[in-house]
């Protein structure tokens, strides 16, 4: 049980498009997800936390117009990147969790690369 | 704020024997939870073991147990039998009362054949 399932997996864009991220609870209802955002050989860094229902909440320093989040439902969260630029290439991964006593569930992250 | 500290950036094991990867965090909360997670290539976050606060018996799991030490703040992970396939970038991280998760930086684990 607790799976994520993130796509798409790895998504190639002109700069000045937007890209949209899944994320999605399989096997269970996620009332929060966490949008994580990983350079090579670095760690993870929150970006944000969604929140089913209401508006997402964003870490300093992260740009919610750029990286508008989505919680339309208790299995969906959507990533859009809008007007994308080279350096918003990245790793980014969610994470969901049934409840802290289970651990914290990641999807298996997308590869953003934009050109 | 907390933060999560490891200050091992590259770790190499001989394949069948022992290796500590250590971790220290700073937090002023009583009640938190401690993860370690497995990275391996293929990116795939993978939960190794956890261990709440209010417990003071060590979390273990098959080949890997941790050493908490609440008062030092310190949160080792060791792997015992090493095998090739536990080659991977290897993060701590704290969870509190705000339902984050914070990370450390992360420690690559070399297995030797």
């Amino acid at each position: 049980g607790a799976v994520v399932s993130q796509h798409p997996s790895w998504v190639i864009c002109k700069s000045g498009t937007s890209v949209k991220i899944e994320c999605r609870s399989l096997d269970f209802q996620a009332t929060t997800m966490f949008w994580y955002r990983q350079f090579p050989k670095q760690s993870l860094m929150l970006m944000a936390t969604s929140n089913e229902g209401s508006k997402a909440t964003y870490e300093q320093g992260v740009e919610k117009d750029k990286f508008l989040i989505n919680h339309a439902s208790l299995t969906l969260s959507t990533l859009t990147v809008t007007s994308a630029h080279p350096e918003d290439s990245s790793f980014y991964i969610c994470s969901a969790t049934l409840g802290v006593s289970y651990g914290y569930t990641f999807g298996s992250g997308t590869r953003l690369t934009v050109v | 704020a907390q933060t999560v500290t490891q200050s091992q950036p590259e770790m190499s094991v001989q394949e069948a024997e022992t290796v500590t990867l250590s971790c220290t965090y700073d937090t002023s909360e009583s009640d938190y939870y401690l993860f370690w997670y497995k990275q391996p290539p293929s990116r795939q976050m993978i939960l190794v073991i956890r261990q709440e606060a209010y417990k003071q018996q060590n979390a273990t799991e098959n080949r890997f147990s941790v050493n908490f030490q609440k008062a030092a703040k310190s949160f080792s992970l060791k792997i015992s039998d090493s095998q090739l396939g536990d080659a991977a970038m290897y993060f701590c991280a704290y969870r509190g009362s705000d339902d984050k998760i914070i990370f450390g930086k992360g420690t690559r684990l070399h297995i030797l054949p």
